[in-house]
């Protein structure tokens, strides 16, 4: 059963840092492309970073801006999203999602964890 | 950031048919695959339709998609009040490089 468990979410001060988590398990992880997809609360799903195997190849939302630093590590089986300069409008959940291999959208999701930017 | 375009709401009486759709561009759906996504109250999004028309083991017959130039739906029939959620159209944008997510859509069963 695929399984991805993200951590790391917490209540952060405007500017601060956070270090998101995602241990993935059920599948070979150094076979997939990953993301990152966050959902501000009563908002809809919104794609912030992308991934490939081998750490190569990456993407991130325009309103990254250079704030967020996503990396992976495949012995691990884990994936990480790096968040800096915190603004109030980055508060959400931050879902891991595995990249479909066939397509590009994600086929399976975690169950998030919540970023809290406030002061 | 762009995202793709869905009704906000729609809703039907349980037993009958009701369609969501997603409009996007050339770039996004007119050139990639379609994904959609239910998500129940308080819970993760979860694959209900991919590469357009495919549906993972475990959705019932009872959802399909499909996909026409630069637009997309999602038909659920004999809706029923589990069904009662929001769901998500996605695909990837190749001007972006990166993910477009639909507004969403929250069912209603009336």
């Amino acid at each position: 059963e695929v399984q991805l468990v993200e951590s790391g979410g917490d209540l952060v001060q405007p500017g601060g840092s956070l270090r998101l988590s995602c241990a993935a398990s059920g599948f070979t992880f150094n076979s997939y492309e990953m993301m990152w997809v966050r959902q501000a609360p009563g908002k809809g799903l919104e794609w912030v970073s992308y991934i490939n195997i081998g750490g190569s190849s990456i993407h991130y939302a325009d309103f990254v801006k250079g704030r967020f630093t996503i990396s992976r590590d495949n012995p691990q089986n884990s994936l990480y999203l790096q968040l800096n300069s915190l603004r109030a409008e980055d508060t959400a959940v931050y879902y891991c999602a595995r990249k479909d291999n066939g397509g590009w959208s994600p086929d399976y999701w975690g169950q998030g964890t919540l970023v809290t930017v406030s002061s | 950031q762009s995202v793709l375009t869905q009704p906000p709401s729609a809703s039907a009486t349980p037993g009958q048919r009701v369609t969501i759709s997603c409009s996007g561009s050339s770039s996004n759906i007119g050139s990639n695959y379609v994904y959609w996504y239910q998500q129940l109250p308080g819970t993760a999004p979860k694959l209900l339709i991919y590469r357009n028309n495919q549906r993972p083991s475990g959705v019932p017959d009872r959802f399909s998609g499909s996909k026409s130039g630069t637009s997309a739906s999602l038909a659920i029939s004999g809706l029923r009040s589990e069904d009662e959620a929001d769901y998500y159209c996605a695909a990837w944008d190749d001007t972006l490089s990166g993910v477009l997510f639909g507004g969403g859509t929250t069912v209603t069963v009336l």
